[in-house]
């Protein structure tokens, strides 16, 4: 079955400052990449996803880009604040029915004043 | 924020005793999920419903069974709880089966003694 891993497992950054969040699945039928932030004490919350049909996808100061050959995928934040501390999960899934994804460990981003 | 809602929030409780996790959602969507969430593992699915009545195993079900006899409610039941069911407990819903965004509920912490 699928696997993902996602790395770092934490990530400190200085705010301004760019942080990159790394993935790799293992099955080459995925075709849909979710990133989902949780803060805490909630829910996770999607915030960007990319189709395996695109290369990147930006959405004001995040951006994904998926690398189909090589099976991984990262999260770009931008110009970091400190509301961007939190737990980051990357998924794939081969369709788009939440019973078909697989979600990485998460990383755990604090973004310093 | 997608009307979810999961009850109780919080519950200790003692190996061998049955639990049930309640989540009742108000978007009339078709598709609900429980995930457990343990650190290093990410979010990882217990079971589905695709309708009332209509539901299925994910990767970690075993201990567990659901029930959804209403559109709005899905069930999550420990029949006998044990110290490795210690966890935080998601239930997340979805509109359809080519729709890709899960949304979760806030969790429900469960401690078993």
């Amino acid at each position: 079955g699928e696997n993902v891993e996602q790395h770092p497992s934490t990530l400190s950054v200085q705010e301004g400052d760019s942080a990159v969040i790394k993935c790799t699945y293992s099955d080459s039928a995925s075709n849909y990449f979710p990133w989902y932030k949780q803060e805490l004490g909630k829910g996770p919350q999607l915030i960007i996803d990319i189709r395996s049909n695109v290369g990147e996808k930006k959405d004001q100061r995040i951006a994904v880009t998926l690398n189909k050959t090589a099976k991984h995928f990262s999260l770009h934040i931008t110009e970091t604040q400190p509301e961007d501390s939190a737990v980051y999960f990357c998924a794939a899934s081969r369709g788009t029915g939440g019973f078909k994804t697989i979600f990485g460990a998460g990383t755990r981003l604090f973004v310093k004043a | 924020d997608a009307g979810i809602t999961q009850s109780p929030r919080h519950k200790v409780t003692e190996t061998g005793t049955p639990v049930t996790l309640r989540c009742h959602q108000t978007e009339n969507h078709r598709y609900m999920y429980w995930y457990r969430q343990d650190p290093g593992h990410g979010l990882r699915l217990i079971h589905y419903s695709y309708g009332v009545k209509d539901t299925d195993k994910g990767e970690v079900s075993d201990g567990y069974s659901v029930s959804r006899s209403k559109t709005e409610d899905f069930l999550l039941t420990l029949e006998s709880a044990t110290s490795s069911q210690t966890s935080v407990y998601f239930c997340a819903i979805s509109q359809g089966h080519d729709t890709g965004e899960l949304f979760f509920g806030e969790g429900s912490r469960l401690t078993v003694l």
